[in-house]
Order: C-alpha cells, then structure tokens, then sequence
C-alpha cells in the first residue's frame, strides 16, 4: 500500500538557516504530493504541492520537487523564521483521494 | 468562502460511552474525510463521504461510522469508546469534480477518553 516516511525530528534551527526536511514515498501509481504545515493547537494547513513528476511546489520561501526517479519530495527554506516554528507533515495521494501521511517533523526556529 | 468547521473543539468521555463529532465542508466541496490524529503521529485516514456514501475505508473498526447530509456536512460516530480512542479528530472537505485532490481541513475535535 501507499506510505510516506519523512525525517524525524525534532529539528532545532537558528533565524535565517536552512532547513531540508526529507520524504520518501511508496505508492503503486502516480500519486500527488503535498507538504503540509500544524501549528500549535491547530489543524492542517497545505503549504504546497506537486502533481506530477518534476514539478515544484512552493509557497512562502518553502519548496519541494517531485522527484520519481528517487521517489522522494523532499522541502527546503533557504532562510527559516521563528513563525516557521511548526509541524511538517509529508503527504500523498491517489485517485480515491484517501491522504496517506508521514508521522511528521517538528521544526523549531530559535531567534 | 467559509472553511471547513468542526464542533465541538473538545470533549472528553469515559471509556464504553458514544461520541458524536461534527463536521462542516467548505462552500462547493462535496466530499468529506475523516482522519484520527494520536499525539505525536501523523493523521491516519478513517472514511470519506462522497454524496452520502462512503467513498472508502481505512483500517478502524466497524464502531467508527459516518453519514453525509445533503447539504455535504458530515458526522463521525464512534461507538464503546476505548482509550486509545484519544485523539485529535480532523475532517477535511474536497470537491471530486475540482480533479485534484486537495483536501482542506478544519481546526479538529480533541476527544479524550478516560
């Protein structure tokens, strides 16, 4: 079946770092992929996503490729903030639409 | 356009007891699924409703159930709650005709079964 395995954090980070969250993805078609975001205390919110071999999503400095060569999707920032304090989650999806995600990556940005 | 929402934001039950969460789709989405979110882990697909049918299932017992109204808004049920039935309960809506699939999601009920 589909999974997704992402990188365990928690990953700690200085203002204006870098930061790469890596994700690897099982699945037996062409799924899409989604990186989504948790703040504390709130619900899912899609950061970004690819659809197709190749693509880049991005959104608010973050991106992640669509690799199926590698079957990886992994995000990037290349300057991180303290507002990027949060939970990542690597997800991905089929075409019954069912989202199959990532256990998550906690990411804290120290000033 | 008004998100997705959800009632209650907590709620807490004993162990045996019902549960019913509710769910309202975003404006024009058709679909709904629901996902269970433990602490610390990643949410896990339960069902989708998809015109008043569910649309598929994931790996939970038959005392978790669903129905979809007309109007798309959904409830979960869940029966004999047990502890490990502790979590953050989210749904997300989604419209099949969009082609896509991205699904948006609500702020989530915390349940906590003691």
């Amino acid at each position: 079946g589909d999974s997704v395995t992402q990188m365990e954090g928690p990953v700690t980070l200085s203002e204006e770092a870098f930061l790469t969250i890596n994700c690897t993805y099982t699945a037996t078609g062409y799924p899409s992929l989604f990186w989504y975001v948790q703040y504390p205390g709130e619900g899912l919110q899609l950061l970004l996503k690819a659809t197709k071999a190749d693509d880049k999503g991005s959104n608010k400095g973050f991106e992640a490729t669509y690799r199926k060569e590698t079957t990886s999707f992994h995000l990037e920032k290349g300057s991180v903030q303290v507002s990027d304090s949060a939970v990542y989650f690597c997800a991905l999806s089929e075409y019954d639409y069912k989202l199959s995600f990532g256990a998550g990556t906690t990411v804290t940005v120290r000033a | 356009e008004t998100g997705v929402t959800q009632s209650p934001t907590h709620l807490i039950k004993t162990r045996g007891q019902q549960v019913t969460l509710r769910c309202s789709s975003q404006s024009g989405h058709n679909t709904v699924s629901w996902y269970q979110q433990a602490l610390g882990q990643g949410p896990q697909f339960i069902f989708q409703y998809y015109r008043e049918e569910e649309n598929g299932r994931g790996n939970f017992p038959p005392r978790f159930s669903g129905l979809q109204f007309p109007n798309y808004s959904s409830e979960l049920n869940v029966n004999a709650l047990e502890l490990d039935d502790s979590a953050l309960y989210l749904c997300a809506s989604s419209s099949w005709t969009s082609g896509g699939s991205e699904q948006f999601f609500g702020p989530g009920t915390r349940l906590t079964v003691l």
